[in-house]
């Protein structure tokens, strides 16, 4: 079947270090992922998006890079902050719709 | 800037009523969507929109219709609320992209709908 799998457990991080979170997907061929943030009460604002033929994507104090072999994506905050914490999607393409992942809650401790 | 609007952050219903949420895109998008969204579960396609009168099903569409008379407006409609239905739910708009392929999605704040 298919799947698109975020960590369920919230990943807790000291200020100042990196987070990664992982997106893993199986029976998708997707041409893109995209990583979006969503705060409690709001919807989900876009962050980054990268392609099958793109190995890495960087902005800012964000990265996104994608394994289209191991079916993964990994997104990278670097220098941590308090204002980081939030549920962070990551969300990939098929047959013209985004499927979407459940979802990691991150929290970023001062 | 980007803004896509719903009528209601909140709404308190009763089971067998018939719910409208409306939304709102200021961006001349061709694409709108309505998801819903449950804890544990990624956002779950009801219906989409590529074009004002289209619609299409997504991959929950039982117990939903959706109306699209202009370019700027996607009502989805809950014809005879039930208590499984209480979520949150949200709307998205993109713009049209070569080939057909989904392009990045701006969101609503989101109606958190209860049904009693």
């Amino acid at each position: 079947s298919q799947k698109i799998e975020q960590n369920s457990e919230a990943l807790n991080i000291q200020e100042g270090k990196t987070a990664t979170l992982t997106c893993n997907y199986t029976n998708y061929s997707p041409a893109y992922l995209q990583w979006y943030r969503q705060d409690p009460g709001r919807g989900p604002v876009f962050l980054l998006l990268i392609r099958e033929n793109e190995k890495e994507k960087r902005k800012e104090r964000l990265k996104v890079t994608f394994d289209t072999t191991l079916k993964q994506s990994l997104f990278h905050i670097t220098a941590s902050q308090p204002a980081d914490s939030a549920t962070y999607l990551c969300a990939l393409d098929s047959n013209y719709q985004l499927i979407w992942g459940a979802g990691t809650k991150l929290i970023i401790k001062p | 800037d980007v803004k896509v609007t719903q009528s209601s952050r909140y709404l308190v219903k009763r089971t067998g009523e018939k719910v409208f949420l409306e939304c709102v895109q200021d961006m001349d998008h061709e694409n709108m969507f309505w998801y819903r969204q449950d804890p544990g579960l990624g956002l779950r396609l009801i219906y989409f929109s590529y074009d004002v009168k289209m619609k299409e099903k997504g991959d929950i569409p039982e117990g939903y219709s959706v109306s699209r008379e202009k370019k700027e407006r996607f009502s989805l409609i809950l014809e005879s609320a039930s208590t499984n239905q209480t979520s949150m739910y949200l709307c998205a708009s993109s713009p049209a992209s070569g080939g057909g392929s989904t392009d990045t999605q701006y969101f609503g704040p989101g109606t958190r709908l209860t049904v009693l």
